[in-house]
């Protein structure tokens, strides 16, 4: 079965500084897609990066980059530079192979984001 | 970027009543269609995967009858919540994607449904 865990509920960072949340997977597949979402107190999903399983380099996009760990299966996103405006709930999401039907995503428990001034 | 469009953005309504969902794909054919519901503080959990002209599939645990699930073109699904319950109320969030499954989704911005 395939799972996804964040294991940090809530994290502070302060304005400017650099933070790391963590997120772990277990697949069976070979082939599988990680993505970060941030979903602010508005509710949206707004998708952050994604990284392919077979991917050798770790995706960037702006402030967020993807630390990929193949071997740990851990896939945590680290935001440089923090902003208040970073203020949200984070969720690491997975998509599996071709035991996954359909391309459905299936979600961590979400980590809350507080950057303080 | 794609945009998904989920309408309407809130609803308030008595118990009883049955609430209907729209989510619209605005700029891209939206072969496969998700839907979503989300607990105050908690993660995302998958309802039902709807692909255009058949059948959604749903989550063990789901009731197939009291979340009617519709997606009878590549722009629009929709999702009905029939005769609402308290316990009904909750975030209900779409995503679609186009014909592949490593096609990215582009989430709604969510329906929050209070049901008094």
């Amino acid at each position: 079965a395939q799972k996804i865990t964040q294991t940090q509920p809530g994290m502070f960072v302060q304005e400017k500084e650099a933070v790391t949340l963590d997120c772990t997977y277990d697949t069976s597949d070979q082939s599988y897609g990680l993505f970060w979402y941030k979903q602010p107190s508005s509710g949206e999903m707004i998708f952050l990066i994604y990284q392919g399983s077979y991917d050798e380099q770790n995706a960037t996009e702006g402030r967020y980059s993807l630390n990929f760990q193949k071997a740990r299966k851990s896939a945590n996103l680290v935001i440089s530079a923090s902003q208040l405006g970073d203020s949200a709930m984070y969720f690491c999401a997975m998509r599996g192979g071709h035991h996954n039907q359909g391309g459905k995503l299936i979600f961590g428990q979400g980590t809350e984001l507080s950057v303080k001034p | 970027g794609a945009v998904v469009s989920q309408h309407p953005s809130w609803v308030i309504c008595k118990s009883g009543t049955s609430v209907k969902i729209e989510c619209r794909s605005l700029d891209f054919q939206a072969t496969t269609m998700f839907w979503y519901r989300q607990f105050p503080k908690q993660s995302l959990m998958l309802m039902a995967t709807s692909n255009e002209g058949s059948k959604a599939t749903y989550e063990q645990g789901v009731e197939k009858d009291k979340f009617l699930i519709n997606h009878a073109s590549l722009t629009l699904s929709t999702l009905t919540v029939t005769s609402a319950h308290p316990e009904d109320s909750s975030f209900y969030i779409c995503s679609a994607r186009g014909s592949s499954n490593n096609q990215p989704q582009h989430f709604g911005d969510g329906t929050r449904l209070s049901i008094l």
